[in-house]
C-alpha cells in the first residue's frame, strides 16, 4: 500500500532564516506531488504541484519554492521565511488517472517567529 | 472555474444522530468529487469518491454520498453519529487539467455533543 511521510512534524524557526520541508511517498510510481498551506482555521490553498521529476507548477507567488529531485520526493524550501509563512503544510500525492484522488500526509506545524 | 460551496460553516448534532452535510460544485460536465475528513493538527483523510456510475457512494467510516446531477450537490451523510466524527469535513472537485488539481470548499466543522 502507499504511505507518504512529511517531516519534521512541527517546526519553529526565526523570520529571515530559511526552510526545507521534505515529503516523500511510498508504494507508487510516478504520482503527482502537491503541497498546500492550511492558516487557522481556514481552508487549504495549494502552492505548488508536480506531474514528474523536475516539473514545478506555481500556484500563488510568494517567497517559497518546491523542488522534485527524485520521483517520489517532493520539497518546500524558502530562503528567507517571513511571519505570514506560519501555518500548517500539507503534502499530497494522487496517481496520474482518474478519478485523480489525493491522499495526504500527516502536515507540518511551521511557526515562524 | 470549477468551484464548491459548502454552506455551513459549523454544525452540531447529537451522538446517535443523522447527519448530512451540504456541498454544492460548479462545473459543466460530470465532475470528479470527493469528501474529506481532517482531525485537529492532522492531515486529510479521503472519505470516499465518485466518478461514474452508482450515484450514492459508500465511504470508510460509515459514510455516504450521493451525487444529484439536477442540484449541482455531493452531500455527506451518516445515518447515526458517533462522537469521534468530530473534524472538519472538506468537499473538493477535480480540476480538468494538467496534474488534476482538486478545488476544495472551505470546510463543515462537525461538533458531536454527547
Amino acid at each position: 500500500s502507499q504511505t507518504i511521510h512529511q517531516w519534521p512534524a512541527t517546526l519553529v524557526q526565526p523570520v529571515g532564516s530559511p526552510l526545507s520541508l521534505e515529503c516523500t511517498v511510498e508504494g507508487t510510481s510516478n504520482p503527482n506531488l502537491y503541497w498546500y498551506r492550511q492558516a487557522a482555521g481556514r481552508g487549504l490553498q495549494l502552492l505548488f504541484y508536480s506531474v514528474g521529476i523536475g516539473q514545478i507548477s506555481s500556484e500563488v507567488p510568494q517567497n517559497l519554492s518546491a523542488s522534485r529531485p527524485q520521483d517520489r520526493q517532493f520539497i518546500l524550501s524558502s530562503k528567507k521565511l517571513l511571519l505570514s509563512d506560519s501555518g500548517f503544510y500539507l503534502c499530497a500525492w494522487s496517481p496520474q488517472g482518474p478519478p485523480y484522488e489525493q491522499y495526504f500526509g500527516p502536515g507540518t506545524r511551521l511557526t515562524v517567529t | 472555474a470549477q468551484s464548491v460551496t459548502q454552506p455551513d460553516i459549523h454544525i452540531t448534532v447529537s451522538e446517535g444522530a443523522s447527519l448530512e452535510l451540504r456541498c454544492n460544485y460548479s462545473y459543466g460536465a460530470t465532475p470528479y468529487l470527493f469528501w474529506y475528513v481532517q482531525s485537529p493538527g492532522q492531515g486529510l483523510q479521503l472519505l470516499l469518491k465518485y466518478f461514474s456510475g452508482d450515484t450514492l457512494v459508500q465511504g470508510i467510516k460509515g459514510f455516504e454520498a450521493e451525487f444529484k446531477r439536477s442540484q449541482s450537490s455531493f452531500n455527506l451523510r451518516k445515518p447515526s453519529v458517533h462522537w469521534s466524527d468530530a473534524a472538519e469535513y472538506f468537499c473538493a472537485v477535480e480540476n480538468t487539467g494538467t496534474a488534476s488539481k482538486l478545488t476544495f470548499g472551505t470546510g463543515t466543522r462537525l461538533q458531536v455533543t454527547l
